[in-house]
């Protein structure tokens, strides 16, 4: 079964623009981590926020923890054209497992 | 370069071909992961092994065997498989069970399959 699923599905913003992505998972869990892919390739790992924690930032990236209504968000600030990519998220519970994803768009 | 290396990263074939796919990974890692990614449809986790051993299988149909000779390595053998099975194939590895709580997967490149 999945456990993380991203929402919305696309979504599509201007060079300069805050773009804001969900997670929603099911059960209980350690951490989750939040996932980049570029148009064909393998995924790359952004950032880990653990169960215990509520915000973390990392450059232009924030990402937001809230177990009690088993969500997170990741926020990009101030986007670019290069950061058009799909964006995932997945829980540390069964083994890894990821959503469709968000696909982002970023308009120059 | 991620440190995991997938092989080859195209791959047209027939349905009555038997072929293989090759993941190898030089990050100390001892767990291995295959995944599939079809269009517009969520990663799908296939296999996993942890210290050579398999952990999971996703009531993956017999036509993909997949093969740990030890934890740097990870095949997938192909055989009869269907247009259906044309997608991206993904391996990833991860430190699981080595430092807990951080199990991050790192991501090969993919390969294309195409399947005729």
């Amino acid at each position: 079964s999945q456990q993380g699923e991203e929402d919305p599905q696309a979504l599509s913003i201007q060079e300069g623009e805050n773009a804001t992505m969900n997670c929603s998972y099911k059960t209980s869990i350690n951490n989750l981590q939040w996932y980049r892919q570029n148009s064909g390739r393998g995924l790359v790992h952004l950032i880990l926020i653990r169960s215990n924690e509520r915000e973390k930032h990392s450059g232009r990236l924030r990402v937001t923890l809230d177990t009690s209504k088993k969500s997170s968000s990741l926020l990009i600030t101030a986007s670019r054209a290069a950061d058009t990519a799909s964006y995932f998220c997945a829980t540390d519970v069964n083994d890894m497992r990821f959503g469709a994803g968000t696909r982002l768009t970023v308009k120059p | 370069e991620t440190g995991v290396t997938q092989t080859p990263r195209h791959l047209v074939m027939g349905m009555t071909n038997k072929k293989s796919l090759k993941c190898e990974q030089h990050l100390g890692h001892n767990a291995m992961y295959w995944y599939k990614q079809s269009a517009k449809k969520p990663l799908e986790l296939m296999f996993v092994y942890n210290f050579k051993e398999q952990t999971e299988n996703n009531s993956v149909p017999s036509r993909f065997s997949p093969e740990c000779p030890n934890s740097s390595h990870l095949f997938l053998h192909l055989h009869t498989l269907q247009p259906e099975d044309s997608a991206l194939y993904l391996c990833a590895s991860s430190p699981r069970g080595l430092d807990s709580g951080a199990n991050v997967l790192t991501f090969g490149a993919g390969s294309r399959l195409t399947v005729l």
